[in-house]
This record gives C-alpha cells, sequence and structure tokens, in this order.
C-alpha cells in the first residue's frame, strides 16, 4: 500500500494560536481523511478532505475551527486554530483508493498549554 | 447507539494462550469491515478486509471471520510481540467512503 509522510509528528502550541498538520501521500488516492484519537479512545473522523472542492465535515466538527486543504491528489492539510487544551489530542490523516484499505501516517501529537 | 463494539476493552494472555477478539456492528448494507493494529505512538496498520458474511482471512498467527452481525479475530499461540491495541472498522452502504471504528482491544501478551 501507499505511504503517507506525516508533520510534524508532535508539537507543543499556545493557547489561541493555530497549528497546520501536513500528510503527503507517494502516491495517487482517491480519499483522504482527518481523525482525531484522543487518549485512550479509537478514532473520530473529523472530515473527508475532497481535491478541488471544500471539504466534508462529520457533525461536531466545524469549518472555521479545522479548515482543510486539498489542492491535488497526493496532498492535504488540516489546520487547528484558535487552540485550547482541549484540542490536546493525535491527529492522523488516512488515505484511500476505491473499496481498499484505508492506510495512515504516523499521527501528529499535539498538546495545548 | 455505536455502530461497532469491540469486546473486551483489555485483554491480557500468557504466550501461548488463544483467544478471540470480538467486534459487532450494527450498520446496513455493510461493504466492508476491517482489522487493524495500533502500537504506542504510531498510525493504524492494516490487517484485513472482509467483504462478505463466511469470509475468512489469516496472516501468521491471526484469523479474521464475519458474519451478518460481528466479526471475529482469532489469535494462535500469541507471542509479546502481539502486544498492541486491535481495531475494528466498517464502512457501510449507501455511497459513503468513510470508515466508522471501534474503540478497540488493548491485547497484552505476558512471556
Amino acid at each position: 500500500s501507499a505511504v503517507i509522510s506525516q508533520k510534524p509528528s508532535r508539537d507543543i502550541c499556545q493557547r489561541g494560536t493555530s497549528l497546520t498538520i501536513q500528510c503527503q501521500v507517494d502516491s495517487q488516492v482517491t480519499m483522504m481523511f482527518w481523525y482525531r484519537q484522543q487518549p485512550g479512545q479509537s478514532l473520530t473522523l473529523i472530515a473527508t478532505a475532497n481535491q478541488g472542492s471544500e471539504a466534508t465535515y462529520e457533525s461536531g466538527f466545524v469549518i472555521d475551527k479545522f479548515p482543510i486543504s486539498r489542492p491535488n491528489l497526493t496532498f492535504s492539510t488540516l489546520t487547528v486554530s484558535n487552540m485550547s487544551p482541549e484540542d490536546s489530542s493525535i491527529y492522523l490523516c488516512s488515505g484511500r483508493t476505491g473499496n481498499t484499505e484505508a492506510f495512515f501516517g504516523q499521527g501528529t501529537r499535539l498538546t495545548v498549554v | 447507539e455505536d455502530q461497532v463494539t469491540q469486546s473486551p476493552e483489555a485483554l491480557r494472555l500468557q504466550e501461548g494462550e488463544s483467544s478471540s477478539l470480538n467486534c459487532s456492528y450494527t450498520v446496513s448494507g455493510l461493504r466492508g469491515l476491517f482489522w487493524y493494529r495500533q502500537d504506542p505512538g504510531k498510525g493504524p496498520e492494516f490487517l484485513f478486509t472482509l467483504y462478505s458474511a463466511g469470509e475468512e482471512k489469516e496472516k501468521e498467527r491471526l484469523k479474521a471471520t464475519l458474519t451478518k452481525k460481528e466479526s471475529f479475530l482469532h489469535i494462535t499461540a500469541p507471542k509479546p510481540e502481539d502486544s498492541a491495541t486491535y481495531l475494528c472498522a466498517v464502512q457501510e452502504g449507501g455511497g459513503s467512503e468513510k470508515l466508522v471504528f471501534g474503540k478497540g482491544t488493548k491485547l497484552t501478551v505476558n512471556p
């Protein structure tokens, strides 16, 4: 399967600031997704990143807080805006083509202080 | 109501002690059920995809099976390196491409 490079791998940020996470896939994929994983919990889908159009957000997540870009079929970014300590979590990007398995980046561990 | 429920939440085994993990789902029109392994500090690693009831997949000490309501991940003679969190995810029908994940089973295999 394809490989996703995600960066940064971790960061400590001040509340009120924003962080942009980048994901680069080594081959073209149809779908890209962004997940949040809070400590000891499973993966919660934030949004589907659509190439060339606005992302599709899940209930409880809004574009103003989590703006997403996907300029082409191999790259996407997630920004966590106006951060608060409640945003401390692991953020994961994922890629998928058709009905094949989804594969994941290594995650970004975000701590907001 | 959760669409994907995994049990148990945590499982401790002795090396060589076989067991099974369960994933039950309530989605309609299942298009695929996926098993992943996640090690601490890493992203999930794909293990298996199952598409229809009765299907089975095997890889080393792991075997995944699927019925109309649940899937099992059987671990035969586990080793300490099998310790990880095992996640189950489903893709429901209706054209959605997203996967819905369960909360996982944390497996610890003691030497």
